[in-house]
C-alpha cells in the first residue's frame, strides 16, 4: 500500500531541537519531491518545506528559514525535517506530502498524506 | 510575500450548489489546487491544475480560475462535504514556495 508515517514528535521546550521522520511504503521516495506542511491548533495549512527529487533543492518558509533542515535518506526511503531553535508558534501538527507525478509537479498539488506527527512546543 | 485570501465560512442547503473563492494578485496566471479537510483527518486533494480531478474524486466538484480568483464549485452539495476547504497554489516571486489559503468552513444545511 502507497503511505507516509510520520514520527518523531513530541513535547519539546523553546529553544530546543528536534527531529522528524516520514518513511515511505509502497514507493520511491527520491523519485518525488517532497514536502513538509504544518496545522497549529485551529488554525489553517502552513507549508513549510520542499525537498527536490534529486534532493539538490530545497525551498523552506519564511517562518522556518535558517531553523529548520529538509534531507532524505534514500536507503530508509525516508524524508526529515531537523527543527532548531523551536518556538511557541511551532506548535503543530506535521505532515509530509506527496504530489500524484513523480518528477516536477509544482502545479499538481499534494495527493498523498501521511497522518501527521504532533509537536508542541512549551516550557 | 504572497497571499491566497478565501472568505471565512460558506453555508449551502444540502442538494444545492456551493462556491469556495480563493484570492490572489494575478492568481489566473499560477495553477490553484484545492483540499477538503475533515476534523482530525489529514487534507484531501480535490482539485489540482485549477480544473481537473483526481481520480476517485465526485465530478460534483469542480474548478475554475481566472484573473485574481480560482472558485471551487461544488454541485449539489450532500452532507458528507461539510469540511474545511484550502486552496493552494505555487509562487514563484520573489523566491518559491507554496501558498496555502486561509481556509473556509463548508456547512451543510
Amino acid at each position: 500500500e502507497v503511505q507516509l508515517a510520520e514520527s518523531g514528535g513530541g513535547l519539546v521546550q523553546p529553544g530546543g531541537s528536534l527531529r522528524l521522520s516520514c518513511v515511505a511504503s509502497g514507493f520511491t521516495l527520491r523519485s518525488y519531491e517532497m514536502n513538509w506542511v504544518r496545522q497549529a491548533p485551529g488554525k489553517g495549512l502552513e507549508w513549510v518545506s520542499y525537498l527536490s527529487s534529486s534532493g539538490g533543492t530545497m525551498y523552506y518558509a519564511d517562518s522556518v528559514k535558517g531553523r529548520v533542515t529538509i534531507s532524505r535518506d534514500n536507503v530508509k526511503n525516508a524524508l526529515y525535517l531537523q527543527m532548531n531553535s523551536v518556538r511557541a508558534e511551532d506548535t503543530a501538527v506535521y505532515y509530509c506530502a506527496r504530489p500524484p507525478h513523480s518528477g516536477y509537479s509544482a502545479y499538481d498539488g499534494f495527493d498523498l498524506w501521511g497522518q501527521g506527527t504532533k509537536v508542541i512546543v512549551s516550557s | 510575500s504572497y497571499e491566497l485570501t478565501q472568505p471565512p465560512s460558506v453555508s449551502v442547503f444540502s442538494g444545492q450548489t456551493a462556491s469556495i473563492s480563493c484570492s490572489g494578485d494575478e492568481l489566473g496566471r499560477k495553477h490553484a489546487s484545492w483540499y477538503q479537510q475533515k476534523p482530525g483527518q489529514s487534507p484531501v486533494l480535490v482539485i489540482y491544475q485549477s480544473t481537473k480531478r483526481p481520480s476517485g474524486i465526485p465530478a460534483r466538484f469542480s474548478g475554475s480560475n481566472s484573473g485574481n480568483t480560482a472558485t471551487l464549485t461544488i454541485s449539489g452539495t450532500q452532507v458528507t462535504d461539510e469540511a474545511d476547504y484550502y486552496c493552494q497554489a505555487w509562487d514563484t516571486s520573489p523566491g518559491n514556495s507554496y501558498v496555502f489559503g486561509t481556509g473556509t468552513k463548508v456547512t451543510v444545511l
